[in-house]
């Protein structure tokens, strides 16, 4: 158990909908990070957050965002959802802002949009 | 975009072999992370290894990073069948805005 609790674990959902997947760091972590897994990109990093603050921003659709609030959870938003966003996605935290850290990874939100 | 890819993509081996995975990668790099994901499961962090590192060594598991090639190696000794698993390397990219950027990985079978 990494410490990184991820909700829901499994969701369906028909295209054109919105969802929210929640994420929980470790204690004590300020940096939370969001993964896309598919069998064809591969692990695809999404976003960072440091302390509330976007800290990094890789390959994340406009129809995605994301936030970290006060208590330190995150949420990702999927809008206007596409077959192709079917996938895993993780969420991870680590104790600081640098790549240096070891990051620790949720089991992830299985999404399948039909 | 992929920055590390990992050799081979499969690997089928028996118990108590040693399995040998590589990585390649195209910049220049802070650390270099090696993750293992059993199916369908979070990644779980198994050895960072630092730029001006040669060679670090974790229970049965031992890494190599020469910085000349780009490229990085994970051994297992002595491998069990609880080390199936699918194996990624994962590097951060010096100056890069795009972070933590993972290969496809290894998928490692080891027959009992």
């Amino acid at each position: 158990d990494s410490g990184v609790t991820q909700t829901p674990k499994h969701l369906i959902t028909a295209t054109g909908q919105r969802v929210t997947l929640r994420c929980s760091p470790r204690s004590g972590d300020l940096s939370v990070y969001w993964y896309q897994q598919s069998l064809d990109q591969g692990l695809q990093f999404l976003i960072q957050y440091y302390n509330g603050e976007e800290r990094a921003k890789g390959n994340i659709l406009e129809r995605f965002s994301a936030q970290q609030f006060p208590d330190l959870h995150s949420e990702l938003n999927l809008s206007s959802l596409e077959l192709g966003d079917s996938a895993l996605y993780f969420c991870a935290s680590s104790v600081g802002v640098s790549w240096g850290n070891t990051i620790y990874f949720g089991e992830g939100s299985w999404l399948t949009v039909v | 975009s992929q920055q590390g890819e990992e050799d081979p993509q499969a690997l089928s081996i028996q118990e108590g072999e040693n399995a040998t995975m590589n990585c390649s990668y195209k910049t220049s790099i802070n650390n270099l992370q090696w993750y293992r994901q059993n199916s369908g499961r979070g990644l779980v962090h198994l050895i960072l290894i630092r730029s001006n590192e040669r060679e670090k060594h974790s229970g049965r598991l031992r890494v190599t990073l020469d910085t000349s090639k780009k490229s990085s190696s994970l051994l297992i000794t002595a491998s069990r069948a609880a080390d199936t698993a699918s194996y990624f390397c994962a590097t951060d990219r010096q100056g890069g805005s795009e972070k933590l950027v993972f290969g496809k990985g290894t998928k490692l079978t080891v027959n009992p």
